[in-house]
């Protein structure tokens, strides 16, 4: 069964504090993604990876950094969490980078105050 | 950086009609176009894709049309119900660069 998870489903932190987002993927794929969504503003990529230790910046990477050591596990970390990173963050996977169906975790809804 | 223009934002329809949701792309490389369905508190879902050496494709009321030439694609759901209210994106992507996703269309299908 093709699964991505995510932990933990939902988080409240204060500002200042370090956020650690957690997913895992039963696949074997090699990549992985990071994405945040906002109402109306739909999915942003914030980091995706290519494979272990091979990670590139996506399109809102600022205040985000991420750590793959395992192919099946993918980290989203936030350093001193500002609380204009209250959203839901997805995990996401795919056999391959470019033209290919991605696998989405079920999301953490994550409320800095 | 590149963009997947959808539109429209909102669409809501009447059940057993007709919903369409049209997507354009920027980069002419790319040849893989998959459609999203994100229903409330979930995670987004393929329903279906569409690769470049088709025009058209259909599975279970949903038809995706593809026009190259334009740098155009469409979602049409035929027959709406009310488990088809949810949102959808669309995205493009090639096997030189990564997806990008449309702002998505938040379809309410009326009773």
């Amino acid at each position: 069964d093709m699964k991505v998870t995510q932990m933990p489903r939902y988080l409240i932190k204060r500002m200042g504090e370090n956020v650690l987002l957690e997913c895992g993927q039963d696949m074997s794929h090699e990549t992985m993604y990071w994405y945040r969504q906002d109402p109306g503003l739909g999915l942003q990529l914030i980091y995706i990876s290519y494979d272990v230790d091979s990670n590139s910046e996506g399109d809102i990477p600022k205040g985000y950094r991420v750590s793959r050591k395992k192919r099946e596990h993918f980290s989203l970390i936030l350093d001193s969490a500002k609380t204009n990173q209250t959203s839901v963050y997805f995990c996401a996977s795919s056999r391959d980078w470019g033209a290919y169906e991605q696998y989405f975790g079920p999301g953490t809804r994550l409320t800095v105050l | 950086g590149e963009q997947v223009e959808q539109l429209p934002s909102i669409l809501r329809v009447q059940e057993g009609s007709s919903a369409s949701i049209n997507c354009t792309y920027e980069n002419s490389a790319s040849n893989y176009f998959p459609w999203y369905k994100q229903e409330p508190g979930e995670n987004p879902k393929l329903i279906i894709d569409i690769r470049s050496n088709m025009e058209r494709k259909q599975t279970q009321g949903l038809i995706v049309l593809l026009d190259k030439k334009a740098k155009r694609f469409s979602l049409h759901i035929t027959d709406t119900q009310p488990g088809d209210s949810a949102m959808y994106f669309c995205a493009a992507s090639s096997n030189t660069n990564k997806v990008v996703f449309g702002t998505g269309t938040r379809l309410q299908v009326l009773p």
